[in-house]
């Protein structure tokens, strides 16, 4: 069974404060990882696919890194409109996405 | 582009009636539509798999016959609550697969439904 787990649970930042969002999984055959972006009440917003250790993929102050175990969202310089919970997601064999917990972050200006 | 839309957006209703929530990919085809419901600061719990033309598969623990899917085109999936109790309120969102990005979802904006 696929499992994925994210860390931490919730993360506070002062706004230009970059930090890291880890998500660590284990899959049998993975055929992509994935980032998404949830605002409350709303359904999840695709970030990234990543799909092979040592791709990386960016877009504005957002990166996302991945290994054989475990995959990054680096925030650099964060505003407070990237406040928001973060979702990983993988996938394997029969294409159903298997999400961790989520990691809500706060920017404070 | 990959923009998929829930109506309705929220939802009130009775125990005891049933209701329904449409899906839509707006601007590409969908081989694969997901149902997904999420509780409050949970994560996202996928309750079934619906492919164009064919019978949904249904995830452990979820009614079939409570939850109704029917994926009627490349482009539009429904989901009826039958006889709806308290317990069904929660907030539940759809998520289409594009026939050229095989693994990639894109979901919608999601549905709260409540029932009273």
């Amino acid at each position: 069974e696929d499992q994925v787990t994210q860390s931490p649970e919730a993360l506070r930042l002062q706004e230009g404060e970059s930090s890291s969002l880890n998500c660590s999984y284990t899959v049998s055959g993975l055929r992509g990882l994935f980032w998404y972006r949830q605002d409350p009440g709303k359904g999840p917003e695709f970030l990234f696919t990543l799909y092979s250790a040592g791709e990386e993929k960016e877009k504005e102050r957002l990166k996302a890194t991945l290994t054989k175990k475990e995959s990054f969202l680096h925030i650099t310089a964060p505003k407070p409109e990237d406040s928001a919970t973060y979702l990983c997601a993988v996938s394997s064999n029969d294409y159903k996405l298997s999400f961790g917990a989520g990691t809500t972050v706060t920017v404070r200006a | 582009g990959a923009v998929v839309s829930q109506h309705p957006s929220w939802v009130i209703c009775k125990s005891g009636t049933s209701v329904k929530i449409e899906c839509r990919s707006l601007d590409f085809q969908a081989t694969t539509m997901f149902w997904y419901r999420q509780f409050p600061k949970q994560s996202l719990m996928l309750m079934a798999t619906s492919n164009e033309g064919s019978k949904a598969t249904y995830e452990q623990g979820v009614e079939k016959d409570k939850f109704l899917i029917n994926h009627a085109s490349l482009t539009l999936s429904t989901l009826t609550v039958t006889s709806a109790h308290p317990e069904d309120s929660s907030f539940y969102i759809c998520s289409a697969r594009a026939l050229v990005k095989r693994y990639e979802q894109y979901f919608g904006p999601g549905t709260r439904l409540t029932v009273t």
